[in-house]
């Protein structure tokens, strides 16, 4: 079964609105990290956080972590149309490479 | 630099067929990895490699051969295909740092169909 589960599985916002979307997980892990998918391409990594850390920000993006609840949170503000794509995060249990990606959040932002 | 290459880009195999999809990347990464993506799914993965000559199996190995001869190339070969095998493939790489994963730079994909 899949280690990360996003939810939801697809959203649907305006422009100029925020996107949040949530990821939880199952084993312990060294970090969790987020990808992004434009219409079926390699996916893009975006950012990655250590379980060491709370909270994380790059540009308009804003990650949580909690290890207690074994899940995270990816923010996006101020979304703009080239944001829609699907959202993946992805983990690996510690002291391993074997990553698992959950299933993904559609994001579609309405121009 | 060129990336992570992944060729073909399209594929269309009968039953039983065998194919090896390629894959190298020039950054000088040590990790490389196989997924595969079908529909409305996320990726899952199928084998990966820490190092030349290191292999090991992902979640869904069952049909599937690698080998890492080369710090480069990772080809992954279809034995016998199979229309569960219909599917898109990816091929990523990462830096290797002390047992933790890290940012993985994927290709653009080739899509596979079994008749």
């Amino acid at each position: 079964s899949q280690q990360g589960e996003e939810d939801p599985q697809a959203l649907s916002i305006q422009e100029g609105e925020n996107a949040t979307m949530n990821c939880s997980y199952k084993t312990s892990i060294n970090n969790l990290q987020w990808y992004r998918q434009n219409s079926g391409r390699g996916l893009v990594h975006l950012i990655l956080i250590r379980s060491n850390e709370r909270e994380k920000h790059s540009g308009r993006l804003r990650v949580t972590l909690d290890t207690s609840k074994k899940s995270s949170s990816l923010l996006i503000t101020a979304s703009r149309a080239a944001d829609t794509a699907s959202y993946f995060c992805a983990t690996a249990p510690s002291g391993t490479y074997k990553y698992i990606f959950g299933t993904g959040t559609r994001l579609k932002v309405l121009a | 630099n060129a990336g992570v290459t992944q060729t073909p880009k399209f594929q269309v195999l009968k039953t039983g067929q065998s194919m090896t999809l390629q894959c190298a990347q020039d950054m000088n990464h040590e990790y490389m990895s196989w997924y595969r993506q079908d529909p409305g799914m996320g990726l899952r993965l199928i084998h990966y490699s820490v190092g030349a000559g290191i292999t090991d199996q992902g979640e869904v190995p069952n049909g599937y051969n690698v080998s890492r001869s080369t710090t480069e190339d990772f080809p992954l070969r279809l034995l016998s295909a199979a229309p569960s095998q219909t599917s898109v493939y990816f091929c990523a790489s990462s830096y290797s740092a002390s047992g933790r994963a890290n940012e993985q730079f994927f290709g653009p994909g080739t899509r596979l169909t079994v008749l």
